[in-house]
């Protein structure tokens, strides 16, 4: 059964720092991974999708990395900003099981101090 | 293009009452998925619609229904409220159901059952 692990749970850093966000999985039969963006009382919002065959994906100061083989994902954030304090959710849509079913991690969540 | 939308935003109610959560998109998806998020617990998907008039079970489908009343729209009842599904439902779709496109989520109703 795939399990989706995210280090750490919490991240409070000064602004301007870059950071990163680590994902693990156990199965790497996977179809693509999702990095997700949810603030408090909200939805998720979608930031990145790097699929199965491809190594990193970039939009503006995030960068998300994938290796397959051994399972695991980074997401880096570029000089942080106060507005990018949110839970970050890590996510792997998987062969086989529900069609579409994303196992999602636990999320991280961070805080960037002004 | 209001993407996903969900009805109501909040709901308090009695064990052994009834209700039917609302969810439609205007993104010309053909799947749309249910899930449920609990602290500690992240993101598990209850049910989802691959297409237009079908409907399959996710990981933890007990004590709901689902109806996918057209392409857009798509509705999670209870039938018998239980404490234990006290949670913040999200309701979600995708182009297609493979599991290689991004998922897009509404805004989430966020139910207590007393």
């Amino acid at each position: 059964k795939q399990e989706v692990t995210q280090i750490p749970a919490a991240l409070s850093v000064p602004e301007g720092e870059n950071l990163v966000l680590n994902c693990s999985f156990t199965d790497s039969a996977i179809y693509n991974l999702q990095w997700f963006r949810q603030d408090p009382g909200k939805g998720l919002t979608s930031l990145l999708l790097i699929q199965s065959s491809q190594r990193e994906q970039t939009s503006g100061r995030l960068n998300a990395s994938l290796d397959k083989s051994s399972g695991r994902s980074t997401l880096y954030i570029a000089a942080s900003q106060p507005g990018d304090s949110a839970t970050y959710l890590c996510a792997v849509a998987n062969y086989g099981g529900s069609q579409g079913n994303l196992i999602f991690g636990k999320g991280t969540k961070l805080s960037v101090k002004p | 293009n209001a993407g996903v939308t969900q009805t109501p935003k909040f709901q308090v109610l009695k064990t052994g009452q009834s209700m039917t959560l609302q969810c439609a998109q205007d993104m010309n998806h053909n799947s749309m998925y249910w899930y449920r998020q609990d602290p500690g617990m992240g993101l598990r998907l209850i049910y989802y619609s691959a297409s237009e008039g079908t409907t399959d079970k996710g990981e933890v489908p007990n004590g709901y229904n689902v109806s996918r009343l057209n392409k857009r729209e798509f509705s999670l009842r209870l039938e018998s409220a239980a404490p234990s599904q006290t949670s913040v439902y999200f309701c979600a779709s995708s182009e297609v159901a493979s599991g290689r496109d991004s998922q897009y989520f509404g805004p989430g109703t966020r139910l207590t059952v007393t």
